[in-house]
């Protein structure tokens, strides 16, 4: 069993739709929890971050986190076509351990 | 601008060929990655350092060499002992908790 699990996915929405991506991992030492968007052929970009349980919103992204079922989710709201790339999400306990997942490929269709 | 720059972007190699990837960063980092990233597969870590003139293995060091002689590069080797060498490398830095990633180089091996 990996430690991370992503879903890879492809996952085709239409524009506006809510989009749901999620995590599961194995390691409850997991604290830290970051959600990174890639767009093809470039590196990741820091989405979320967020530190133990709970959700964080930033504009039309939310994260959640639930510590008791080891998942974690990234929701976007009002998907736009610019939202179409690939998300990953990392977890760590320790500063220089850092797990990803393989990653969600995401297109939002006009 | 402050960042992380990698070069290059496309790098080709023939079988028994060495090859160093460059990483730059200008943000004052302490810490930076070398990281590995297959289809299917999660960013998986080759070599970390922490501080100039010391750099620890990852998770799959075996065939790559790294040196961190200056706070600002953190050069990365691909020897013809790394059997499956096509991949695309992603360089990153730390900050607090949070890492940062650079653009990227695909590598192929002929």
């Amino acid at each position: 069993q990996k430690e991370v699990e992503q879903d890879p996915g492809p996952l085709s929405v239409p524009e506006g739709a809510i989009v749901s991506l999620n995590c599961t991992y194995s390691n409850s030492a997991f604290q830290y929890f970051m959600w990174y968007r890639q767009y093809s052929r470039k590196g990741p970009e820091l989405l979320m971050y967020t530190y133990s349980s709970g959700n964080k919103e930033d504009g039309r992204f939310t994260a959640q986190v639930d510590k008791s079922s080891k998942y974690i989710s990234l929701f976007i709201r009002d998907s736009q076509p610019s939202d179409s790339a690939t998300y990953l999400c990392a977890m760590r306990e320790r500063v220089n351990d850092m797990r990803f997942g393989a990653g969600t490929r995401l297109t939002v269709k006009p | 601008d402050g960042g992380i720059t990698q070069s290059p972007k496309y790098l080709f190699r023939k079988e028994g060929q060495n090859v160093t990837l460059s990483c730059e960063q200008n943000l004052n980092h302490d810490a930076m990655y070398w990281y590995r990233q297959d289809p299917g597969q999660g960013l998986r870590l080759i070599y970390y350092s922490q501080i100039v003139n010391d750099f620890q293995k990852g998770d799959i060091a075996e065939g790559y060499s790294v040196s961190r002689e200056k706070k600002e590069s953190f050069p990365l080797t691909v020897t013809s002992a790394q059997k499956n060498p096509t991949a695309f490398y992603l360089c990153a830095s730390r900050t607090g908790t949070t890492q940062f990633f650079g653009p990227g180089t695909r590598l192929t091996v002929l």
